[in-house]
């Protein structure tokens, strides 16, 4: 069975900071997804990556295979990221995808 | 493109009594996944669909909970009788296996309160 597992769990940054959310799994994947939900929101797909680095706007996610271990990055955060930040791997066979527990991310103006 | 289509978004029930949510996935989505997510938790994965055939419904609370996808487009996902420990926001996914591309697409959720 996969762990996923996040960290921090919470965690409550002022506008434009750097922020880091940190991901490691248990055995090998195919793909990891960085996923948004807004409070009362759906889910936003952000990313799905299976090695290196991707980048959208402020947002920035790396993989390390070896180490099985990502990151989510936000750049210069803005109260509007304020959301649960969701990572989540992709076994490919089966096609199956184990979930964190997420990270609640508060940005205070 | 359309997303991922859920129905009801809200539903208050007492508990015992029965409820039924929707799902109409992304057009040639192969793949239907059906999550529940309690609130603070991320979330789990209650049955998965390959077209109308179930790949995994391991954690599905057989006893109570069904879910069907006939046609292997859209699907329900029914709750009889509900128990207070049921509330939670119901997900519906999907993806396109093969496209390769293993990006998941959520439906807006149906949020289930068991009074």
């Amino acid at each position: 069975k996969n762990e996923v597992e996040q960290s921090p769990q919470n965690l409550t940054a002022q506008e434009g900071e750097f922020i880091t959310i940190n991901c490691s799994y248990s055995v090998g994947i195919s793909a990891l997804h960085w996923l948004q939900q807004h409070p009362g929101g759906g889910i936003v797909s952000l990313f799905m990556l299976s090695s290196g680095k991707k980048k959208h706007g402020r947002l920035i996610a790396t993989i390390n295979i070896q180490e099985k271990h990502s990151s989510l990055h936000i750049t210069a955060s803005h109260p509007r990221d304020s959301a649960v930040y969701i990572c989540a791997d992709l076994i490919q066979a089966g096609n199956q995808f184990y979930f964190g527990t997420g990270t609640s991310l508060t940005v205070i103006p | 493109e359309a997303g991922v289509a859920q129905s009801p978004r809200y539903k208050i029930i007492e508990k015992r009594q029965s409820v039924a949510f929707w799902c109409n996935p992304i057009s040639g989505h192969a793949t239907l996944y059906w999550y529940q997510q309690i609130l603070g938790q991320g979330p789990k994965l209650l049955i998965q669909f390959q077209n109308n055939g179930v790949v995994d419904d391991s954690q599905l609370p057989k006893d109570r909970f069904s879910a069907e996808r006939l046609k292997g487009v859209d699907s329900t996902l029914k709750i009889q009788p509900a128990k207070l420990e049921d509330s939670a926001v119901y997900l519906c996914a999907s993806s396109s296996p093969t496209a390769n591309t293993g990006e998941l697409f959520f439906g807006e959720g149906s949020r289930l309160t068991v009074l």
